[in-house]
């Protein structure tokens, strides 16, 4: 199987900073890359995702990163706002076709101060 | 469209207690997954189903049961609670679209097995 391992576990940053959340993966085979965002009392809602050929992706404010040598991938968020508080999480996609799995990391809580 | 609904939102069970949680999605997505996500440990995966008749076991299924009879409809069965069930359950939903997958999240069941 696949394990994910994600750091930090909590990130603190002043408005308008940046956050960096990274993530490691061990199975070499994984080729999608999903980063979800989960406030409070609420289910995991996708925010980007990348695929195993692909080294960057950005959608305005964020963006993320694969380097598929060294196994990681990161989430970038610039310009933080406090509507960006909120438990992060990233995950690896391993397997093929219907027997395919997402493997979680076990999340970032970031917060965003004033 | 609703998405995928999940109910009920919060249940307090005593142990040994039987009870299901139903999740319901109308995006006519063939997978379907139930998660458990606990403090410290990510979302771990319970059962999925990559279509009506068709489940399987995913990483912590011991104590729990699924069928899908419909599409629509993948309901997660506890036959008999015990405190370490105690979690916050979220089924998800999801298609493959050339080999790239999104993953929507329902709102989450809070369980709480006394």
């Amino acid at each position: 199987g696949e394990n994910v391992e994600q750091h930090p576990s909590t990130l603190s940053v002043q408005e308008g900073d940046s956050a960096v959340i990274k993530c490691t993966y061990s199975d070499s085979a994984s080729n999608y890359f999903p980063w979800y965002k989960q406030e409070l009392g609420k289910g995991p809602q996708l925010i980007i995702d990348i695929r195993s050929n692909v080294g960057e992706k950005k959608d305005q404010r964020i963006a993320v990163t694969l380097n598929k040598t060294a196994k990681h991938f990161s989430l970038h968020i610039t310009e933080t706002q406090p509507e960006d508080s909120a438990v992060y999480f990233c995950a690896a996609r391993w397997g093929s076709g219907t027997a395919s799995k997402l493997t979680f990391g076990t999340g970032t809580r970031l917060q965003v101060t004033l | 469209n609703a998405g995928v609904t999940q109910t009920p939102k919060f249940q307090v069970l005593k142990t040994g207690q039987s009870m299901t949680l139903q999740c319901a999605q109308d995006m006519n997505h063939e997978y379907m997954s139930w998660y458990r996500q606990d403090p410290g440990m990510g979302l771990r995966l319970i059962h999925y189903s990559v279509g009506a008749g068709i489940t399987d076991q995913g990483e912590v299924p011991n104590g729990y049961n699924v069928s899908r009879s419909t599409t629509e409809d993948f309901p997660l069965r506890l036959l008999s609670a015990a405190p370490s069930q105690t979690s916050v359950y979220f089924c998800a939903s999801s298609y493959l679209n050339g080999g790239q997958e999104t993953q929507y999240f329902g709102p989450g069941t809070r369980l709480l097995v006394l």
